[in-house]
């Protein structure tokens, strides 16, 4: 049982370039979330799902686009990638908005 | 708005106890979390506190006081892979996570 996945784990691309990354859970989880987390900031929502086919914004949603036709996957693509986006890139699950959530191994993203 | 505030580093003795604090300002606030993070690797779970008070699990406890928008983790018996970052996060409909607090365990 693999539980939450991400990948690639790590990715360069350049400036420009549209880039997306997978995460997948197997727990059948309702709510799914985005986070990035950079030094100095620590984790930022950047989209969550409380259900297939309900997103909605967190703190960070600019220059990020997401979907969820599965309740198993939540993709998170970045349209036109910027320096700016280089970061550590975190999913997470959860049954609630209000329980713990379980974090995937992250994918480390290097923007060129 | 939304604010959360911890130390960003501590030290601490290996055998010793350490408390992490936590400051949080929240709309609608319903818990908070603490959560730990070795380095390069996933944020997991270690406390929810809900209910003014103190839980205990084990080494570790957290501590919230609702009123004073105040928690505390404490770590007893300091181990040398307690050496992470500890992550405070409040609740109110998004979790609102904090920076940070990286506690380094010297022997």
């Amino acid at each position: 049982d693999a539980g939450i996945t991400q990948s690639p784990r790590y990715k360069i691309t350049e400036t420009g370039r549209q880039v997306t990354l997978m995460c997948h859970q197997t727990w059948s989880h309702s709510y799914m979330f985005w986070y990035r987390q950079d030094l100095g900031h620590g984790l930022r929502l950047i989209y969550y799902s409380a259900a297939a086919d309900i997103t909605d914004k967190g703190e960070v949603p600019d220059g990020y686009v997401v979907s969820r036709s599965k309740t198993e996957n939540f993709p998170l693509t970045l349209e036109s990638a910027t320096r700016s986006q280089t970061s550590v890139y975190f999913c997470a699950s959860s049954t609630s908005g209000v329980v713990e959530q379980y974090f995937g191994p992250g994918t480390r993203l290097t923007v060129t | 708005g939304q604010n959360i505030d911890q130390p960003t580093e501590m030290t601490a003795t290996e055998g010793a106890i350490v408390q992490i604090n936590c400051t949080y300002q929240t709309s609608g606030f319903n818990g908070l979390f603490w959560y730990q993070q070795h380095a390069g690797e996933a944020p997991t779970f270690l406390s929810y506190n809900v209910l003014d008070g103190l839980e205990e699990k084990g080494r570790f406890s957290s501590f919230l006081s609702r009123s004073k928008g105040y928690s505390y983790l404490l770590l007893k018996e300091l181990q040398m892979k307690d050496s992470a970052s500890y992550l405070c996060a409040a609740t109110g409909g998004k979790l609102i996570f904090g920076q940070g607090t990286e506690l380094s365990v010297k022997p």
